[in-house]
């Protein structure tokens, strides 16, 4: 069974710095689908950022990028110029066959913006 | 387009009381998958129906909970009796063959007394 490992409960980050939030995972899979969701205040998931397992280019969106490891199953999301809008629980997800399958999530990070 | 769409958002009840979850998938979507999130147990699987057929609903707690999905743009979850322990998030989900992104509902907040 797939398993995902976000290490840090809580991050802070200065308005304007740069923040990393760390995943890893454990699968014995070759193709997957790795996935970064932000779920502030409201409760509602939004997707941040998707990584497909088969590319070796990192995803970029806007401020959030991330550093995927494949070897080391590492999967890391870059926050650039933080806003205080990006305040928020952030979840790491794995999914084994596109969206067609459950999601196993990590145990959030509870990211906190200093104004 | 409209998002998942669930009802209630939030819902208080009494111990032993029925309780009914709703939720509408994306106009298109194949594939409805239900969540709890609670802190103790973080989010996690309960069921999941592809064309409308259950694939999997090892996540499903035990005999008191029980989820349909009668056509394709509607499915319900229900907990009968409920039970303070069932107090959670719950979100719904979807999306499609051939895309690798589920889209989440706003979740309904249940509160069991």
């Amino acid at each position: 069974a797939q398993t995902v490992t976000q290490s840090q409960p809580e991050m802070s980050v200065q308005e304007a710095e740069t923040v990393t939030l760390s995943c890893t995972y454990d699968t014995s899979e070759s193709d997957y689908y790795l996935f970064w969701y932000k779920q502030p205040p409201s409760r509602q998931m939004i997707l941040v950022i998707r990584q497909e397992a088969y590319k070796q280019q990192n995803a970029t969106e806007n401020r959030f990028s991330v550093n995927f490891q494949k070897a080391a199953k590492s999967f890391s999301l870059k926050i650039s110029d933080s806003q205080l809008g990006d305040a928020a629980m952030y979840f790491c997800a794995y999914n084994s066959n596109f969206g067609n399958e459950k999601l196993t999530f990590g145990t959030g990070t509870r990211l906190t913006i200093i104004p | 387009d409209a998002g998942v769409i669930q009802s209630p958002r939030h819902e208080v009840t009494e111990m032993g009381q029925e309780v009914t979850l709703r939720c509408k998938p994306i106009s298109g979507h194949n594939s409805l998958f239900w969540y709890r999130q609670t802190m103790m147990r973080g989010l996690e699987l309960l069921i999941y129906f592809n064309n409308n057929v259950p694939i999997d609903d090892s996540g499903m707690p035990e005999d008191r909970f029980s989820a349909k999905m009668p056509n394709a743009s509607f499915s319900t979850l229900k907990i009968q009796p409920s039970e303070p322990r069932d107090s959670a998030v719950y979100f719904c989900a979807s999306t499609q063959t051939g895309e690798d992104t589920q889209y989440f509902g706003p979740g309904t907040r249940l509160t069991v007394l």
